[in-house]
């Protein structure tokens, strides 16, 4: 099994519909989540982070954290067509900064 | 607004060269990063540097690897022995010293190795 799982897609949705981006993850340890969007060509880009569970709302976006089922995941409201990219999820453990990523799920917001 | 610049943006080599990929992390930033992704493949950390040494690295980052900080300005990575599946995108990061867990990343830079 994965440490980190992430569904590829690519997800493709309307303009304005709510997104759901999702990662597991098999490791009990990992406490800070992280959220990335990427866009092609470029590096990524921090977009949320959250510590153990709970949601964070910043704007458009709200991250949720469930440990217990080992599960992250990321909603984008009103989407956009800017809003276009690769998603990526990043974790870890307490006492190493060493984040393991997810692969990555490619959004297509379509206008 | 500061960015984390890399160069070059594209390095062809033969294999078994050295190459150096270049970054110039955000001024004031403490702490600074490499990963790598190789295409089609999830991001991996490579190494982390804070006060003029590393903090921590993984498996991937062996003996072929170094990382310097030649200057005030300057993170450069270094693979000594370049092997076919060093190919990928190599992504510079720097955070903080509020948190290590705020990075900003690089445009990359894609090595190809022949």
């Amino acid at each position: 099994q994965k440490e980190v799982e992430q569904d590829p897609g690519p997800l493709s949705v309307p303009e304005g519909a709510i997104v759901s981006l999702n990662c597991t993850y098999s490791n009990s340890a990992f406490q800070y989540f992280m959220w990335y969007r990427q866009y092609s060509r470029k590096g990524p880009e921090l977009l949320m982070y959250t510590y153990s569970s709970g949601n964070k709302e910043d704007g458009r976006f709200t991250a949720q954290v469930d440990k217990s089922s080992k599960y992250i995941s990321l909603f984008i409201r009103d989407s956009q067509p800017s809003d276009s990219a690769t998603y990526l999820c990043a974790m870890r453990a307490s006492g190493t900064y060493k984040y393991i990523f997810g692969t990555g799920t490619r959004l297509k917001v379509l206008a | 607004e500061p960015e984390v610049t890399q160069t070059p943006s594209h390095q062809v080599t033969q294999m078994g060269q050295e190459v150096i990929l270049r970054c110039v992390p955000i001024s004031n930033h403490l702490y600074f990063y490499w990963y790598r992704q190789i295409l089609g493949q999830k991001v991996e950390f490579l190494v982390s540097f804070y006060n003029n040494e590393i903090s921590e690295k993984s498996e991937i980052f062996d003996d072929q690897f170094s990382v310097e900080r030649p200057d005030g300005s300057n993170f450069t990575l270094k693979i000594r022995s370049t092997k076919l599946e060093d190919s990928a995108m190599y992504f510079c990061a720097s955070s903080p010293g509020t948190g290590q867990d705020t990075q900003y990343f690089g445009p990359g830079t894609r090595l190809t190795v022949l």
